[in-house]
């Protein structure tokens, strides 16, 4: 079975670090687009990042440039998420997911998420 | 515009027929896909494209695509088709993604 297996979350002080890790099984992790979405308490998804298959593209929403960064190891499968300068609006479920880009776009594959408490 | 938009709330009544709306700029150059998210759960991927179903996603799920608007059509509600829905395209630059802000689904 296609899986998609988040991890790395917890409780954090504002302006601490974090480091999301997503390990990817039973399909070729190396052809696909990645994403990190989040859905903060009470709140809809929201768009975080995405990575090109080789990592040479990377993308972020306007509210995590700079402090966000995503990255990849197609040798392990694995995708990441390191989160520095947390702020409290930061607090969410975080979910990576598997980006399919043919003809259309959309994201077929999602974890089961990660939660992300950033709280003094 | 980056933005989709969503009505906030829908109910149907059990076995009816129930249209869940996504509008926005970016749906005339994209289409839109739909996801179901409950509570404590991953979002599930339901349909996308030129209607078409995720795996295993059941064929009273449709989808209707007019100008900036796509409409997620479900035939014949169930109770467990109570749920949130969201709405999701590339924007219209195609450099970012951008959701809906979903409608929660009740099913009477």
């Amino acid at each position: 079975e296609v899986q998609l297996l988040e991890s790395g979350g917890g409780v954090v002080q504002p302006g601490g670090s974090l480091r999301l890790s997503c390990v990817a099984s039973q399909f070729t992790f190396s052809n696909y687009w990645m994403t990190w979405v989040r859905q903060a308490p009470g709140g809809g998804l929201e768009w975080v990042a995405s990575i090109k298959h080789d990592g040479s593209e990377k993308t972020y929403v306007d509210s995590v440039k700079g402090r966000f960064t995503i990255s990849r190891d197609n040798t392990k499968k694995s995708l990441y998420l390191q989160m520095d300068s947390l702020r409290v609006e930061d607090t969410a479920v975080f979910y990576c997911a598997r980006e399919a880009r043919t003809h259309y776009y959309y994201m077929d594959v999602w974890g089961k998420g990660t939660t992300v408490i950033v709280s003094s | 515009s980056s933005e989709l938009t969503q009505d906030p709330a829908i109910s149907v009544a059990l076995g009816q027929t129930v249209r869940i709306t996504c509008q926005g700029d970016s749906l005339r150059s994209y289409y839109g896909n739909w996801y179901q998210k409950k509570p404590g759960q991953a979002p599930v991927f339901v349909i996308f494209g030129k209607n078409i179903r995720a795996s295993g996603i059941p064929d009273r799920f449709s989808v209707s695509t007019s100008g900036d608007t796509t409409s997620l059509i479900i035939t014949g509600a169930q109770a467990e088709d109570e749920a949130d829905y969201y709405c999701n395209s590339r924007d219209s630059t195609n450099s970012h993604w951008v959701f809906g802000g979903g409608t929660k689904l009740t099913v009477l």
